[in-house]
């Protein structure tokens, strides 16, 4: 079953534009991570936030998380045409063995 | 290596027949996760690994799934009697730690699965 679910499911922006994602999940959690996937292949991971966190920031992104409301955005600030690919959040399953994946949201980034 | 390694990239398989993926991890990681990502989909948990201990299988589809790790270091991922649903990504990753910290995982590039 999926932890986390995406809004939207998909996104077309113009380079030089503020993207953001969204996610919620149903169970407590440990930390949430936001992961890239470029072209359907292998997953990169972008940032971790840990549950006593409610803003981290690498580079341009900048995560928030709220777990009052089991939710949790990405935004990417001035987006380029490199940053088209699908985003995931994940949470670790309640055993602690794997991570639980939404079904992730596709944004385009157009020059 | 420098990243996680999977083998083959592409296979292409006819109904019934069994296939082997392969995955190697990263050196040190005690932790492997084998996932599956089927068209439009999030990825799906199918195994994981931790040192010596059993291993998490509580997310294999089925019987004809099966998965080995030998030595603590490569593994295996093995699919009987392929069907037609079997047809996805299989995405190998490995990390540092596991159970009660959910550490950064890496990612592998996939094996693109297709039945025929």
């Amino acid at each position: 079953s999926q932890q986390g679910e995406e809004d939207p499911q998909a996104l077309s922006i113009q380079e030089g534009e503020n993207a953001t994602m969204n996610c919620s999940y149903k169970t407590s959690i440990n930390n949430l991570q936001w992961y890239r996937q470029n072209s359907g292949r292998g997953l990169v991971h972008l940032i971790l936030i840990r549950s006593n966190e409610r803003e981290k920031h690498s580079g341009r992104l900048r995560v928030t998380l709220d777990t009052s409301k089991k939710s949790s955005s990405l935004l990417i600030t001035a987006s380029r045409a490199a940053d088209t690919a699908s985003y995931f959040c994940a949470t670790g399953n309640q055993a602690g063995t794997a991570l639980i994946f939404g079904k992730g949201t596709t944004l385009s980034v157009s020059s | 290596g420098a990243g996680v390694s999977q083998s083959p990239s592409n296979k292409v398989t006819e109904k019934g027949k069994d296939v082997e993926l392969r995955c190697d991890p990263i050196s040190g990681h005690t932790a492997l996760y084998w996932y599956r990502q089927s068209l439009g989909q999030g990825l799906e948990f199918l195994i994981y690994f931790q040192g010596n201990s059993a291993p998490d299988k509580s997310g294999l589809p089925s019987d004809r799934f099966s998965a080995e790790r030998t030595g603590g270091s490569v593994s295996t991922l093995t699919i009987q009697r392929t069907q037609q649903e079997d047809s996805a990504v299989y995405l190998c990753a490995s990390s540092f730690a596991s159970g009660g910290r959910r550490d950064e995982q890496f990612f592998g590039p996939g094996t693109r699965l297709t039945v025929l």
